[in-house]
């Protein structure tokens, strides 16, 4: 069975700082990770993914994730954290090996960032 | 492209009573799946369509049927509703070569009383 977790239910940062926003994973193949936004009363928005080749994705609005698979990790950061970042992010994974099909979500991090 | 569709916005339902929410999608993505979002939860996969034809159970699947007669649409019914099944529902595809990555729906806002 594959499972996401996000550790932090809420990550407050100051406007301008970075950000750190944490997932790991646990599938038993190759990985296809994800992360997602969510703005309230909306649908989910793709920011960016790991597929293969290099570690480090760069996404939408200047977010970018680095994949460490000895850590089996896949956190989300940012630069410089904005007022309008403040949303509901999610990670995602899918166990491709095998023709395994589901996609399992983590439980979201609230991302507050203060002006 | 209107992407993914889904009607309705909003219903409420009677314990007991059936409906069926609508998703559509116009991007010929051949992934289609249905996810309930509770608070504290995150997204749970209710059932999936890797093609016209083709459906599987996801995490939640009791009290939920799908059918995927057409590349486009991918309806979800509630057989015979619950409160339990009181949720905000989201339509995803995505292409499955060389994508992956998910669109999503505006979601469904049901109530169950």
């Amino acid at each position: 069975a594959q499972s996401v977790a996000q550790p932090e239910d809420q990550v407050n940062v100051a406007e301008g700082n970075p950000l750190t926003v944490k997932c790991t994973y646990s599938v038993s193949g190759n990985p296809y990770l994800f992360w997602y936004v969510q703005y309230p009363n909306r649908g989910l928005q793709f920011l960016l993914k790991y597929i293969t080749g290099d570690n480090l994705v760069k996404g939408s609005y200047g977010f970018e994730a680095e994949f460490n698979k000895s850590q089996t990790s896949f956190h989300l950061k940012k630069p410089s954290a904005l007022v309008s970042d403040s949303a509901l992010y999610f990670c995602a994974v899918r166990d491709i090996s095998g023709g395994y099909q589901k996609v399992t979500f983590g439980t979201g991090t609230k991302l507050q960032v203060i002006p | 492209n209107a992407g993914v569709t889904q009607t309705p916005k909003f219903q409420v339902l009677k314990t007991g009573q059936s409906m069926t929410l609508q998703c559509a999608q116009d991007m010929n993505h051949e992934y289609m799946s249905w996810y309930r979002q509770d608070p504290g939860m995150g997204l749970r996969l209710i059932h999936y369509s890797v093609g016209a034809g083709i459906t599987d159970q996801g995490e939640v699947p009791n009290g939920y049927n799908v059918s995927r007669s057409t590349t486009e649409d991918f309806p979800l019914r509630l057989l015979s509703a619950a409160p339990s099944q009181t949720s905000v529902y989201f339509c995803a595809s995505s292409r499955e070569r060389g994508g992956y990555e998910q669109y999503f729906g505006p979601g469904t806002r049901l109530t169950v009383t």
